[in-house]
């Protein structure tokens, strides 16, 4: 029973580059959530989608930073012209259903800006 | 708005003592709470939960927590500390869609835990 997944594990991009990272929820689970863990610091929600819906968006930066879960495939964090300040660990997890409290984490990505 | 507060960013214990994290909530309602553990480079794992019921949970590896709800406070205890424990703790609040608010966990900063032989 494959938990969540996400990739890559580990990214480095330069300054004004892309970075897309990519997260498949667990087998049955239609909930995905983003969260983002700077260096010494804890985990900060970001954003909350299910298929095809953004539900709750209140910890996304305003701008640079998209997430999207498509119909079919991976949960996909988007961020454009990266910056150092973006360097940070980004976690995914999901859920079966809308009001289950209980979230099912991956490993994370790291991503280090140069 | 919701809140969790960890007071103590670094504790070191020696291997063998018993332990104690502190976790205080601000929240509304009755809470979902959560204690996970970080190791360095790694994901997050899940210790123990608490939902309802019986406000002593037992968790993985050793570890337990009480919610007490006169102090908002959800603390994690071992009774003896093994070396292995060594890494981050993170408590956090599961919001469960209460009021209208999305379903989604709020973290608490951490606590570094330290174990000397």
């Amino acid at each position: 029973n494959a938990g969540v997944m996400q990739n890559p594990r580990h990214l480095v991009r330069r300054r004004g580059q892309e970075a897309r990272l990519r997260c498949s929820p667990m087998k049955g689970h239609s909930h995905v959530y983003w969260y983002r863990q700077l260096p010494e610091e804890g985990l900060k929600f970001m954003v909350y989608l299910q298929k095809e819906n953004i539900i709750d968006e209140s910890g996304m930066p305003k701008e640079r930073f998209s997430a999207e879960f498509p119909k079919e495939g991976p949960s996909i964090l988007r961020i454009q012209q990266v910056v150092r300040g973006d360097s940070a660990a980004y976690f995914c997890a999901s859920s079966p259903r809308q009001g289950e409290p209980e979230l099912f984490f991956g490993e994370g990505s790291r991503l280090t800006v140069l | 708005a919701q809140s969790v507060t960890q007071p103590d960013i670094h504790i070191t214990v020696s291997e063998g003592a018993s332990l104690e994290l502190r976790c205080n909530y601000s929240y509304g309602a009755t809470p979902y709470l959560f204690w996970y553990v970080q190791s360095p480079g790694q994901g997050l794992q899940l210790l123990l939960k608490y939902f309802s019921g019986d406000t002593l949970v037992q968790g993985i590896k050793g570890f337990e927590a009480e919610f007490k709800r006169s102090q908002s406070s959800f603390n994690l205890r071992k009774p003896s500390v093994h070396w292995s424990d060594a890494a981050e703790y993170f408590c956090a609040v599961g919001l469960g869609g209460y009021g209208g608010a999305t379903n989604k966990l709020i973290f608490g900063t951490g606590t570094l835990l330290a174990v000397q032989p």
